[in-house]
């Protein structure tokens, strides 16, 4: 069964430093989102991404992330100079087309930053 | 007011109960409405989702939309332990460019107990 597949399942990142967060969406599938969950809070919207640009984004969102297709298969999140408070697991998620509703999430990637 | 709310419990039932999750929402716009399951430290995974008011029966699962009361009620008839994990209600509806972004509740936590 096809799957989001997302990489490194754990990154510890020292503060000030950038990460690259990496995701491998299902392969028909048009739209792509972040989200983040810090520990015992609920997922966060992050970014939407179809057509390769930012169709939405979230107050969250803000100088300090961007998003990159660079190859047409990956699906990159990067947090340029991270913070404490970065510390969250990121989701990558997935989906076909406008009126296919159905979001597959990946597994996630822990990031510690510290 | 938040956008989406959950009552975050733990709610800990005996296996072959009966469990009512809910849900509240703010956004009249929202025309989605999703169920996804969170087992510990994995991605959410979508349970059932339905458009509009009405509902949903899939399984031992079934999905209530009161539109009129911004409401979301999902039911799982005889429990599992295998059903103990976090349920997400995120409902979402057709952002600017058309894109579906779901957003979620905070999830309640549910243990079923042998």
């Amino acid at each position: 069964e096809p799957e989001v597949t997302q990489t490194p399942s754990h990154q510890v990142t020292q503060m000030g430093q950038e990460v690259i967060l990496r995701c491998v969406p299902i392969s028909n599938h048009l739209y792509f989102y972040w989200y983040r969950q810090i520990l015992g809070q609920k997922v966060e919207f992050l970014v939407s991404f179809y057509n390769n640009e930012i169709s939405e984004k979230s107050e969250i969102f803000d100088d300090q992330f961007s998003v990159e297709r660079p190859d047409g298969s990956n699906f990159t999140l990067k947090i340029r100079s991270t913070k404490l408070e970065d510390s969250a697991m990121y989701f990558c998620a997935s989906r076909t087309g406008y009126m296919n509703t159905e979001a597959f999430f990946g597994q996630g990637t822990r990031l510690t930053v510290v | 007011q938040k956008e989406v709310e959950q009552d975050p419990g733990p709610l800990s039932v005996p296996e072959g109960a009966i469990v009512s999750l809910n849900c509240t929402y703010s956004n009249s716009a929202f025309q989605y409405f999703m169920w996804y399951r969170q087992y510990s430290r994995k991605g959410p995974e979508l349970l059932m989702y339905t458009y509009s008011s009405g509902n949903k029966e899939d399984g031992r699962f079934t999905a209530q939309v009161d539109k009129s009361s911004k409401y979301i009620s999902l039911f799982i008839r005889d429990s599992q332990p295998s059903d103990s994990a976090t349920y997400l209600c995120a409902p979402g509806g057709a952002a600017s460019g058309g894109s579906y972004i779901p957003t979620f509740g905070r999830g309640t936590s549910l243990i079923v107990h042998p």
